[in-house]
């Protein structure tokens, strides 16, 4: 079976900080990874995904992560958060493509002006 | 166009009543999905269908019917409403297992009192 775990369940950060958030997956096969981001009171939006290839990903909003095969990770990661980031943010995995993508629980980031 | 749109977005009904919630994509994907919000904001797969056929039911009540007329709409009906229910319910479509990303709907807050 495949899961998420999501480390850091409230972060709070002041504007320009620095940002990464971390994500473990489990799953013995090829993986699909993604990050959504929820702002408050909207639907899911997807921030980026990695397939395969190059395991630096890049996506919208100047967000990126990193695959990390041999430690289950793909964390999260922008060089200056802005307030307008403050949302919930999940991780999720789809092993195989089998028609299950799970979550994790989610992080909220909180950033401060 | 709105790619995955889900109608009501609010639903407030009371215990015992029967309601249902409609979805529809327009992405030409060939499977579709329900996932549940609950108020802590876990995400949790319910149903997934392709082409038409229920490929993933993860241990939901019978009081939880999903319907697929076509690839394009999967509708959920639900028995019975208990207060436990209350969540936000999102669609989402993909195109085969997922692999290459889901597009979710703007989902639907039920609320059970």
């Amino acid at each position: 079976a495949q899961s998420v775990s999501q480390h850091n369940h409230h972060v709070i950060l002041s504007e320009a900080a620095s940002l990464e958030l971390g994500c473990n997956y489990s799953y013995g096969g090829t993986v699909n990874l993604f990050w959504y981001v929820q702002y408050p009171g909207q639907h899911l939006q997807l921030l980026l995904k990695y397939f395969s290839g190059d395991p630096l990903v890049k996506g919208i909003k100047g967000f990126e992560a990193e695959f990390i095969k041999s430690k289950f990770s793909f964390n999260l990661r922008k060089p200056s958060v802005q307030w307008s980031d403050t949302a919930e943010y999940f991780c999720a995995v789809n092993g195989g493509s089998n028609y299950k993508l799970t979550f994790g629980k989610g992080t909220l980031l909180t950033v401060n002006p | 166009d709105t790619a995955v749109s889900q109608t009501p977005k609010y639903l407030v009904t009371q215990m015992g009543n029967d309601k249902s919630i409609k979805c529809e994509q327009n992405l030409g994907h060939d499977t579709m999905y329900w996932y549940k919000q609950d108020s802590k904001k876990f995400l949790k797969i319910m149903f997934s269908y392709n082409n038409k056929e229920l490929i993933i039911n993860e241990t939901v009540p019978n009081r939880f019917s999903p319907k697929s007329p076509d690839k394009a709409h999967l509708n959920l009906h639900i028995n019975s409403l208990e207060l436990g229910d209350s969540a936000v319910y999102f669609c989402a479509s993909s195109q085969d297992g997922g692999g290459h990303g889901y597009t979710f709907g703007s989902g639907t807050r039920l609320t059970v009192v």
